[in-house]
């Protein structure tokens, strides 16, 4: 069965810091791992994937992520924390991309401090 | 805008009752998502449908039931509604595997549920 571990319910950083959210997963087979954001009152806007081409994946905002298979980690990062960045990321994982199921990690609340 | 709707947008009934949560897909997409999500369980998968046909299941309850119309519209049921129902509900729709942006979900607004 997959799973998604999501390292840090909350995390705080400054305006213009480093965004560091952690996530690792378990899957029996090759993943299919996606990032979405969720603004207050909102639904779930997707801001990048992994669907087991480039390993550096760029996606909306400014944000990326890299897949590294030895740690069984996809962590999101962004160089420079926004106000508008404030919001709760899921990380989440399939076994096929649009054909199967997503297992959502517990999501992280990214607070941005002025 | 993802292209996804989900009527209502809001919905507070009883325990007891039973109500009906609608989701359009966007168009052309053959697969229909439900998700549940709630404060103590997170985002869970409910069931998918494919092209009016039931694909995967997941944490369902019995008391929940869903189907998709041949206009691929679908429709989740939730019946005998308890307080612990209370969550938000999201839809998603992908596109045929073998098309573009087959590899993603796109997700509706949801539709939150309060029982009393």
């Amino acid at each position: 069965a997959q799973s998604v571990t999501q390292l840090g319910s909350h995390v705080s950083v400054s305006e213009g810091a480093l965004v560091l959210l952690r996530c690792n997963y378990s899957s029996s087979v090759p993943p299919y791992l996606f990032w979405y954001v969720q603004y207050p009152n909102q639904g779930l806007q997707l801001l990048l994937k992994y669907t087991s081409a480039a390993t550096l994946v760029k996606g909306i905002n400014g944000f990326e992520a890299e897949f590294k298979k030895s740690e069984t980690s996809f962590h999101l990062t962004k160089p420079s924390a926004h106000m508008s960045d404030a919001a709760e990321y899921f990380c989440a994982v399939s076994e096929k991309p649009g054909a199967q199921k997503l297992v959502f990690g517990q999501g992280t609340r990214l607070t941005i401090n002025p | 805008d993802s292209g996804v709707t989900q009527t209502p947008k809001h919905l507070i009934t009883a325990t007891g009752q039973r109500v009906t949560l609608r989701c359009s897909p966007r168009s052309g997409d053959l697969s229909v998502y439900w998700y549940q999500q709630s404060l103590d369980q997170g985002l869970q998968f409910l069931i998918q449908y494919y092209n009016g046909e039931e694909r995967a299941k997941g944490n369902i309850l019995e008391r929940f039931s869903a189907q998709q119309f041949p206009d691929l519209h679908s429709e989740l049921n939730l019946s005998s509604l308890e307080l612990g129902d209370s969550a938000l509900y999201f839809c998603a729709s992908s596109a045929e595997p073998g098309l573009a942006s087959a590899d993603t979900q796109y997700f509706g607004p949801g539709t939150r549920l309060t029982v009393l």
